[in-house]
């Protein structure tokens, strides 16, 4: 069966470090992947998404980034996190329908 | 901008009456519709999905109700738990893919 694994589940960094989130997916080759970021009362917001290694599509400009350096690996990255970067971010991979999401992270900027 | 628009944004409902989630919709190249339960501190899980060419699909307690015409779908919860307790998302995509507009989402509080 296939797994989707996500880390850390929660995160506390200071306003102007680095973030690095990561997603890996099991029991399943070439998924589309997903980056979804949830703020309190709006909803699912998708910030990346990726049908292969390499192959990143942008939704939203914003201060984060995509990278998909192997298969089933996604990351979620930034070079200098501000407060606005404060949420719960929800990894999700699909092979056709469904989507299948993973347990999040919590990210508070501070 | 907000495709899917879900109301209300929490509803209260005894245990055993009936939960009602509301969602509408603006692109009606919009063909498939999903509805996904949340827990606290967990990622949202598949309920139960709709394609236009049906209005009603049903699974347990959980019904989809498609207007196509008014562009609306909903969610019913029959006999309602506590255990329903949770955050409800509906959601949209068009093409077969999975690139979802969600909904803002309901809490649901049933009391028991």
């Amino acid at each position: 069966s296939q797994t989707i694994h996500q880390w850390p589940a929660t995160l506390v960094q200071p306003v102007g470090s680095p973030l690095s989130l990561e997603c890996t997916v099991e029991g399943t080759s070439n998924p589309n992947l997903y980056w979804y970021r949830q703020a309190a009362g709006r909803g699912l917001q998708l910030l990346f998404y990726s049908v292969g290694i390499g192959q990143i599509s942008s939704e939203v400009p914003q201060n984060l980034s995509a990278s998909r350096p192997q298969d089933r690996q996604f990351i979620l990255s930034s070079k200098k996190l501000l407060l606005s970067d404060s949420g719960f971010y929800l990894c999700a991979w699909s092979q056709d329908s469904p989507l299948h999401f993973g347990n999040g992270t919590r990210l508070t900027v501070t | 901008q907000q495709q899917v628009k879900q109301s209300p944004q929490s509803l209260i409902v005894q245990k055993g009456g009936i939960s009602i989630i509301n969602c509408a919709y603006e692109n009606t190249a919009f063909d498939y519709f999903p509805w996904y339960q949340q827990f606290p501190g967990k990622g949202p899980a598949l309920l139960i999905a709709i394609r236009p060419d049906v209005s009603e699909k049903k699974e347990g307690r959980f019904t989809i109700s498609f207007n196509k015409s008014a562009k609306q779908f909903s969610l019913h919860i029959m006999d309602s738990q506590p255990g329903d307790s949770a955050t409800y998302f509906c959601a949209a995509s068009h093409g077969g893919g999975n690139k979802l507009v969600f909904g803002a989402g309901t809490i649901l509080r049933v009391k028991s």
